[in-house]
C-alpha cells in the first residue's frame, strides 16, 4: 500500500481482555518496529522485525506483551489480560532496512477501561 | 546505553520568524543516523530531516535545516519562515538499529 496501515485506530476494552493491532507495513519494507506513546509522553520501542524474525525484542515491558510477523508483511502485537497502565497510542513503523528512515502508521489509541 | 535529550518542552515563535529546537545525544558509536520527526495532533509521525553521522554537511528540507555537532553530540534543528502548520510537537532520534526518541518539544505558533 502507499502508507503504514494499522487497525483499528481505536480499541476501548475491559481490563482483563486481550486484545490484537495489526500493522500493515509499505510493501517491501523489510523492517518494522512496534512502539508506544503514553498521554504526553514520548516514544517507547517495543519490538523490531526484520523479515518475520524479531533480532531485538528488548522493549516488550511484560510476558503479556507479545508480537509476530508473517510472510514479511503484516505483523500483530497481542496484549494478554489488559491493564489499564497499558492504555496508550501503539504506532507502527517500516523501513526498506534499519537506519534508512521510518514510515509511521497513525496508531491505535488502546483504552482499558 | 543511548539517550536523546530535548531539553526544551515547549517552543513559542512568530509566523514568518524562526525557531531552533535543541537536541544532545550520548552514543558510544560512530556511525549512526539522527532523524527530526513532526507529530500534529492527529498523532501522524511525519519525517522531517534525516542526517547520517558520517556526513560533516548538514541537511537541509526546505525551511527546515540542522545543525549538526558530532563531537558534541549536539543535533539542532532550524525551522525558518515559521507558518501556522508548523505547530507540532517535534521528536529528535537516534537510530542505531533502531529509533530511539527523545522527549519531544511543543512548538507553538503565533499569528
Amino acid at each position: 500500500g502507499a502508507g503504514v496501515s494499522q487497525s483499528p485506530s481505536n480499541k476501548v476494552t475491559e481490563k482483563g481482555k486481550d486484545v490484537e493491532l495489526r500493522c500493515d507495513p509499505i510493501s517491501g519494507h523489510t523492517a518494522l518496529y512496534w512502539y508506544r506513546q503514553s498521554l504526553g509522553q514520548g516514544l517507547e520501542f517495543l519490538i523490531y522485525f526484520q523479515g518475520n524474525s524479531a533480532p531485538d525484542k528488548s522493549g516488550l515491558p511484560s510476558d503479556r506483551f507479545s508480537a509476530e510477523r508473517t510472510g514479511g508483511s503484516v505483523s500483530t502485537l497481542t496484549i494478554q489480560r489488559t491493564q489499564q497502565e497499558d492504555s496508550a497510542v501503539y504506532l507502527c513503523a517500516s523501513s526498506p532496512d534499519k537506519d534508512y528512515g521510518y514510515t509511521f502508521g497513525s496508531g491505535t489509541r488502546l483504552t482499558v477501561v | 546505553a543511548q539517550t536523546v535529550t530535548q531539553s526544551q518542552p515547549e517552543m513559542s515563535v512568530q509566523e514568518a520568524e524562526t525557531v531552533t529546537l535543541s537536541c544532545t545525544y550520548d552514543t558510544s558509536e560512530s556511525d549512526y543516523y539522527l532523524f527530526w520527526y513532526k507529530q500534529p495532533p492527529s498523532r501522524q509521525m511525519i519525517l522531517v530531516i534525516r542526517q547520517e553521522a558520517y556526513k560533516q554537511q548538514n541537511a537541509t528540507e526546505n525551511r527546515f535545516s540542522v545543525n549538526f555537532q558530532k563531537a558534541a553530540k549536539s543535533f539542532s534543528l532550524k525551522i525558518s519562515d515559521s507558518q501556522l502548520g508548523d505547530a507540532a510537537m517535534y521528536f529528535c532520534a537516534y537510530s542505531w538499529g533502531k529509533l530511539q526518541f527523545g522527549a519531544g518539544t511543543q512548538v507553538v505558533v503565533t499569528p
